[in-house]
């Protein structure tokens, strides 16, 4: 099982739609969890980290599931500037260790 | 809002020559990173740097890389003899001490010829 999987895409959505992405990460001592964003040919941005409990940041909604060791993010809303690459980045493993990404699933937003 | 910058944007070099990519990290963080993207692929780790030496580094980062951080302010990542297979962005992040959540650069991008 690879560190860290996404659904790769691309997902083609309409303006306004509610979109999913998925997560599964292989090491369940990790212990931190995060979402970027990243344009064509850019640096990745961090869009949100992920807790436990759930946390939302207006359109964004990020979960996680230790059990199932896996975790989301939730747009809603979509809009034309959120077209990007959204990467999920889990910590190796516990502790201050390395950030691993996955390669990320692509949202594209039409009008 | 404060920024890591790295220079230069890009470099075209040619296969076997040495090149050195430079960071300026946020002025309070501890932590540095090096990562690379190969075009298409996903952003891979390649070095942490904290306390002024190397704290972790992957399969990646063999003989030909190292890091340096020599005038505490400045983070170099230095490729000894380039191969056409290090073409990539690389990206140079840093953390604040008791947070996890990396800033990265804008990236170099290198292109070995």
């Amino acid at each position: 099982r690879k560190e860290v999987e996404q659904d790769p895409g691309p997902f083609n959505v309409p303006e306004g739609a509610t979109v999913a992405f998925n997560c599964t990460y292989s090491n369940s001592a990790s212990q931190s969890f995060f979402w970027y964003r990243q344009d064509c040919r850019k640096e990745p941005k961090l869009l949100m980290s992920v807790y436990s409990s759930g946390n939302e940041d207006g359109r964004f909604t990020a979960q996680l599931n230790r059990a199932s060791q896996y975790i989301s993010l939730l747009i809603r809303d979509s809009k034309l500037s959120d077209s990007a690459t959204y990467l999920c980045a889990v910590n190796r493993d516990s502790g201050n260790t390395p950030l691993v990404f996955g390669k990320g699933t692509r949202l594209s937003v039409i009008a | 809002e404060p920024e890591v910058t790295q220079t230069p944007s890009h470099q075209v070099t040619q296969m076997g020559q040495e090149v050195i990519l430079r960071c300026v990290p946020i002025s309070n963080h501890l932590y540095f990173y090096w990562y690379r993207q190969i075009l298409g692929q996903k952003v891979e780790f390649l070095v942490s740097f904290y306390n002024n030496e190397i704290s972790e580094k992957s399969e990646i980062f063999d003989d030909q890389f190292s890091v340096e951080r020599p005038d505490g302010s400045n983070f170099t990542l230095k490729i000894r003899s380039t191969k056409l297979e290090d073409s990539a962005m690389y990206f140079c992040a840093s953390v604040a001490e008791g947070t996890y959540g990396y800033t990265f650069g804008s990236g170099t991008r290198l292109t070995v010829v």
